[in-house]
């Protein structure tokens, strides 16, 4: 089994929705992040939690919030979704007793139509 | 100026050959230097640290610069399934945030 998983790994939703994409972990690992990734560009932070009561944004959190339900699940909702916010979503997770390294779930490929 | 630059490619190499291509960070505070890397929409995936004094992971080698904030990857013998793209990622400092370039794209033919 997958050590990060993400539900769901396609959707396609419309203007103004509410959207969540969840992931969970099996590694133990105390941190989580979601990232967006667009053609061209870099994968770019949207938030991130080192542990379930400290939770970060990101450089583009902006029409995003999240929730740390435990340490092995971090959702991220959309609450009225845009065509802009059509990309590729990662979860990630790391160990900050260990070295920094992340550890990314299969990604949701989220639309906006 | 992007935290993190790296020359898109498209590198298209036959099988067996030398690759290798550099990242250029911004953030003299960045403190560890990771590659990854990702296949067509998949997830990024840890290929290996980059160390100060450089090192080896088989058939490929990373080498940092810190005097001029940059990072190298060769792949030695290059296989098909090299074909990829790879990322070079930059953690900020202390806070283990990481930046990540847009990606290097190799294509290995045969």
């Amino acid at each position: 089994d997958a050590d990060v998983t993400q539900t769901p790994r396609n959707r396609i939703t419309k203007t103004g929705k509410r959207i969540m994409l969840e992931c969970s972990q099996t590694k133990g690992h105390d941190r989580m992040y979601w990232y967006r990734q667009d053609p061209g560009l870099g994968l770019r932070l949207i938030y991130y939690s080192f542990d379930v009561k400290d939770i970060n944004k990101g450089e583009i959190s902006d029409g995003y919030s999240v929730s740390r339900q435990a340490q092995a699940k971090f959702s991220l909702s959309l609450e009225s979704a845009i065509p802009n916010q059509t990309a590729l979503y990662f979860c990630a997770t790391s160990d900050s007793r260990t070295a920094p390294g992340q550890y990314f779930g299969p990604g949701t490929r989220l639309t906006v139509t | 100026r992007k935290e993190v630059e790296q020359d898109p490619g498209p590198f298209n190499v036959p099988e067996g050959a030398t690759v290798a291509f550099n990242c250029t960070y911004s953030n003299s505070a960045s403190q560890s230097f990771f590659w990854y890397r990702q296949d067509c929409r998949k997830e990024p995936k840890l290929l290996m640290s980059v160390y100060s004094s450089g090192n080896e992971d088989g058939r490929f080698t990373a080498q940092l610069n810190r005097a001029s904030q940059y990072i190298s990857l060769l792949i030695r013998d290059s296989k098909l399934s090299d074909s990829a793209t790879y990322l070079c990622v930059v953690n900020r400092g202390n806070d283990y945030k990481l930046s990540f370039g847009a990606g290097t794209t190799v294509t290995v033919r045969a």
